[in-house]
Formats: C-alpha cells, structure tokens, sequence
C-alpha cells in the first residue's frame, strides 16, 4: 500500500524566507505527482503537477523536484509572503489497477509571519 | 473554464435523512472523483468514474452511493449516515482515469451529520 509522508508537518518562518517543504512515498511505480495547497476549511488548489518521467516543475516563486527512484519530491517556495500561509499537500498517482485517485500526505502547515 | 463546481457547500442532515451532493464540471473531463476529509486529515479517495464506469474503495460504507448521470455530472446519495461521516467531501476531475493527468478539485461539501 502506498504511503505519503510530508515533513515538517508544521512550519512558521518570517517573511521573506526561502523555504523546502519535504514528500517522501514508499512505492516508486506512480503516474505522478502533484503539490496542493488548502486554505482552512477550503477545497483544494494545485500547484504543480510533476509527471513521472520530469525531474521537476516550476511555477512562479514555487518550484517542486521529483526523485522517482528513491521517493521524494521537494516544494520550494522562494521569497515567502504572508499569503503563502496554508496547509501544502503532496499527492501521488498510482500505476496501475484499481481507481485511479491521488494518495495523500498529511500535509505541511505553513505559517508566514509578516 | 477549469472550474469544478460542487452544491451546496453546507449540508445538515439527521441520521434519518436522504441527501445528495452534486459535483459538475464543463471542462471535458473523462473522470470524476469524490474524496473525504476529516477535520486536520488528508482527502481519502471514495469513488471513481472514469469513462462512466465505476471504481470504488472497498472501505467505503453503502451508506455513500454515487451516480453519473453523464460525463459532466457526479451525484453523491446519502442515506442512514453516522455522525462519524461529518466531514468535507470533496469532488475533483481529471482529462481521464488512466493517470498522468492533474486532478482539478472543487470547494467541497461540508457535511454535517446530527
């Protein structure tokens, strides 16, 4: 069974920090992978979406890097502004059988002071 | 439009009660997904239609029953829930089922179970 660890699960750093936000899963055979972001009682926004055979995605101040091999994907965030303060999820697909939904993390708490 | 809509966005039923959830989307998309989150949990996977047909996550009670009247509409039954199923549920899509695709997510239902 596929198993998504995010850490830290909570963070609050000053304004203006750079900042890694950190994904690791136990079964390497995924579609692929996407970052999330939910404000408090929210739906949920994607980021980014990393397919298994890229290395990584940017968008903006976010960049995310997958390493399918040994199960880890990392979200950067550059220049971090107050608005940036939400829950970050990370969520694989997996391959092969069954539904086809995302696996999730627990999710990484972000807190920007300003 | 890359907007997935879900009505209505509160709902307070007894255990007694019959209620649906709706979930819609004009994008295209071949699959449909509804998921469940607790309070301070990540999104659990539900259902999924992927080309109208059915894929369901064994843990999920008969109590949740959906429907896809066609590829742009997604229903979720609800009959004799538990207090226990108070949570958001969430309605997403994808271009289609077979994974690689970025699931785009809508605002939730927030259901509540007296």
């Amino acid at each position: 069974k596929q198993e998504v660890t995010q850490i830290p699960a909570a963070l609050s750093v000053p304004e203006g920090e750079n900042l890694v936000l950190n994904c690791s899963f136990t079964d390497s055979a995924i579609y692929n992978l996407q970052w999330f972001r939910q404000d408090p009682g929210k739906g949920l926004t994607s980021l980014l979406l990393i397919q298994s055979s890229q290395r990584e995605q940017t968008s903006g101040r976010l960049n995310a890097s997958l390493d399918k091999s040994s199960g880890r994907s990392t979200l950067y965030i550059a220049a971090s502004q107050p608005g940036d303060s939400a829950t970050y999820l990370c969520a694989v697909g997996l391959l092969g059988g069954g539904a086809d939904g995302l696996t999730f993390g627990k999710g990484t708490h972000l807190i920007i002071q300003p | 439009d890359t907007e997935v809509t879900q009505t209505p966005k509160h709902l307070v039923m007894g255990m007694t009660n019959k209620k649906s959830l709706k979930c819609e989307q004009h994008m295209g998309h071949r699959a449909m997904y509804w998921y469940k989150q607790k309070a301070k949990k990540p999104p659990e996977l539900m259902f999924v239609y992927s080309y109208e047909k059915l894929s369901i996550n064994e843990s999920v009670p008969s109590r949740f029953s959906p429907e896809c009247p066609n590829s742009s509409l997604l229903n979720l039954h609800l009959h004799a829930l538990q207090p226990e199923d108070s949570a958001l549920y969430l309605c997403a899509s994808s271009p289609a089922g077979a994974g690689g695709y970025e699931q785009y997510f809508g605002p939730g239902t927030r259901l509540t179970v007296t």
